[in-house]
């Protein structure tokens, strides 16, 4: 157990819907990334939230948006969603909010579009 | 654009082989992690490698980052069934704050 939490498991939903995907990092741990997972292969940077503020963006989306709430909890939002949208999403917490920091993923959220 | 190429995509192995993966880029990084992902987890690091020409064991898996810090390897010796999984390269370059993942390499190991 990495001490991430990702809400839900999983999720289901139809194209032009919108989602919320929920990540608890662990005890201490100020940075929060996503990333998006396709087809089992290397995982794409989504974006970085160190401390409430946005430190990192990688290849996000314009539908897409996260935040990073008071008590280090994060959301990833997902808009008008499309077929291709359809992928797991990881959140990671680290310690401190730079690359070498260990990160710890979470279980992941697998999205399927329909 | 992938900054990191993994090598082989996929590769299965037959229990007590064993294996080289590789991870190549035209980029220097600053430090190189080295994960294993198992189905339905999220990928659990197995080691960080900061130096060129850095080698770290773990058991059986060795680990080496390239003199110019633009490549890595991970080999296997006498691989075992719980070796199979995603093994993702992952580097870090100084400035950014965020890892730029690899490609992956399926491992399946047969016993």
């Amino acid at each position: 157990d990495s001490g991430v939490t990702q809400t839900p498991k999983h999720l289901i939903t139809a194209t032009g819907q919108r989602v919320t995907l929920r990540c608890s990092p662990r005890s201490g741990d100020l940075s929060v990334y996503w990333y998006q997972q396709s087809l089992d292969q290397g995982l794409q940077f989504l974006i970085q939230y160190y401390n409430g503020e946005e430190r990192a963006k990688g290849n996000i989306l314009e539908r897409f948006s996260a935040q990073q709430f008071p008590d280090l909890h994060s959301e990833l939002n997902l808009s008008s969603l499309e077929l291709g949208d359809s992928a797991l999403y990881f959140c990671a917490s680290s310690r401190g909010g730079i690359a070498k920091n260990i990160q710890y993923f979470g279980a992941g959220t697998r999205l399927s579009v329909l | 654009t992938q900054l990191l190429e993994q090598s082989p995509q996929f590769l299965s192995i037959q229990e007590g082989e064993n294996l080289t993966v590789y991870c190549n880029s035209s980029s220097v990084f600053s430090s190189l992690q080295w994960y294993r992902q198992e189905p339905g987890e999220g990928p659990v690091l197995l080691v960080t490698v900061v130096t060129g020409g850095e080698v770290k064991k773990l058991k059986r898996l060795t680990f080496q980052f390239g003199d110019a810090r633009k490549d890595s390897s991970l080999h296997i010796t006498a691989a075992q069934p719980g070796d199979t999984g995603l093994y993702l390269c992952a580097g870090g370059q100084t400035g950014a704050n965020n890892l730029f993942f690899g490609t992956g390499t399926r491992l399946t190991v047969i016993p």
